[in-house]
């Protein structure tokens, strides 16, 4: 979708670093979230955060942080706690007070920890 | 916490088949929205369903929310190679954050 932007597309890190995922929307939606996504699986909820300055914990949140300084932006870090970082890591936007409360889905990162 | 079941897992067809994959729930769900995932992309949305009984059609596919709102449906009449990736239903019943079902992966055979 456009106006929600995720970078890098790939990234390599070596096993016990932190690393931090960046995710940036220009839909001026209050809602962001990221979601975790492994090979043949679904989607699961890491963080979401309704509006600036506040977030709360998803499904998965162990290993994982979040800040919301900006509207518009919403970066992850994967800290050296998460025990299995190896995945496919999507951002998603809302409107939080529609009807019609689509989630608009960055392109994604794939993260790799070797 | 509110989950929803998606079946089956994998199909695959041959293309002209129909294909359909199904959503349910144990609770009331206050919507039911659908996503398709291309190979190797994200996740695009493709519609809401809100009232019960509710059927609504684009083009070939064909969505349903149940009586109950517990369950829905996503039915492609003739499927095309174009129709491959894999579609999950959501729940965004809770506070405004989406339970995604673990989707059904559709492959076609041409």
């Amino acid at each position: 979708d456009g106006g929600i932007t995720q970078s890098p597309k790939y990234l390599f890190r070596k096993e016990g670093q932190n690393v931090t995922l960046s995710c940036e929307q220009n839909l001026n939606h209050d809602a962001m979230y990221w979601y975790r996504q492994d090979p043949g699986q679904g989607l699961r909820l890491i963080y979401y955060s309704q509006i600036v300055n506040d977030f709360q914990k998803g499904d998965i949140a162990e290993g994982y942080s979040v800040s919301r300084e900006k509207k518009e932006s919403f970066p992850l870090t994967v800290t050296s706690a998460q025990k299995n970082p190896t995945a496919f890591y999507l951002c998603a936007s809302s409107p939080r007070d529609s009807r019609q409360k689509r989630a608009f889905f960055g392109q994604g990162t794939r993260l790799t920890v070797v | 916490g509110q989950q929803v079941m998606q079946i089956p897992q994998y199909q695959h067809v041959q293309e002209g088949e129909d294909f359909t994959t199904y959503c349910n729930s144990s609770t009331t769900l206050s919507n039911i929205q659908w996503y398709k995932q291309r190979p190797g992309g994200h996740p695009v949305f493709l519609i809401q369903l809100v009232k019960s009984g509710e059927v609504k059609k684009q083009k070939r596919l064909t969505f349903q929310f149940g009586e109950a709102k517990k369950n829905s449906s996503l039915h492609i009449t003739a499927t095309q190679t174009t129709d491959v990736g894999t579609y999950f239903c959501a729940d965004n019943t809770n506070a405004g954050k989406s339970t995604f079902g673990d989707g059904t992966t559709l492959t076609v055979k041409p």
